[in-house]
């Protein structure tokens, strides 16, 4: 099946410096990625949506500046936690839709943890 | 944000019990989507549902899109200590619109 990889898995920071996480869509063209928070035992919140050439939609409440998305390939969107906090802290989790399957179908990268100290 | 009621919240079961969970909506999707996250791991997909009515089965996993297109139920035969996990329904309304059940923690007691 289709493959979205993160990296890093994990990643700690000192507050007050900023933090990138990439995400791949491995094996398909992705026009469209998506980029998750998830606090423990709760659902996903959706952060913003990744468009290839665009600039990304951001969910309300999301700091745009904050929370830098850059989307320069058809396989690749990043994710830049700018000036963290601890209070960044949380599992990142991206996602990518592959176009290419009936019902345009998600798939999920693996997440990255991102610990600010 | 989301428009799905996904039930029930968490789950205690014995191996070998059937599990059965659903999501619903007020809203018609065309597509619907189930996925397990292990902790600390992203969503993994497990089922894709394209028509309303569709029964598709993977393994020990059974789902279907309900017939209104408002709803879906994942079925789990047979439970074993591995299928504990967070289960998530997705659904697809237009080409970028998903959106997300809250999950429901499954917990497989040997």
């Amino acid at each position: 099946g289709a493959v979205v990889s993160q990296h890093p898995s994990w990643v700690i920071c000192k507050s007050g410096t900023s933090v990138k996480i990439e995400c791949r869509s491995l094996d398909f063209q992705a026009t469209t990625m998506f980029w998750y928070r998830q606090f423990p035992k709760q659902s996903l919140m959706l952060m913003a949506t990744s468009n290839e050439g665009s600039k990304a939609t951001y969910e309300q409440g999301v700091e745009k500046d904050k929370f830098l998305i850059n989307h320069a390939s058809l396989t690749l969107s990043t994710l830049t936690v700018t000036s963290a906090h601890p209070e960044d802290s949380s599992f990142y989790i991206c996602s990518a839709r592959d176009v290419e399957t009936r019902g345009n179908t998600i798939y999920f990268g693996e997440g990255s943890w991102l610990t600010v100290v | 944000g989301q428009q799905l009621n996904q039930s029930p919240q968490s789950m205690f079961i014995q191996e070998g019990e059937d599990v059965s969970m659903n999501c619903t909506s007020s809203s018609i999707f065309n597509t619907w989507l189930w996925y397990k996250q292990d902790p600390g791991e992203g969503p993994v997909l497990l089922i894709a549902l394209y028509k309303a009515g569709e029964l598709t089965s993977n393994g020990r996993l059974t789902a279907q899109f309900g017939i209104t297109r408002k709803d879906s139920f994942l079925n789990i035969s047979a439970s074993i200590p591995s299928d504990v996990g967070i289960y998530f329904c997705a659904a697809r309304r237009t080409s970028n619109q998903f959106y997300f059940g809250t999950g429901t923690s499954l917990t497989v007691i040997p």
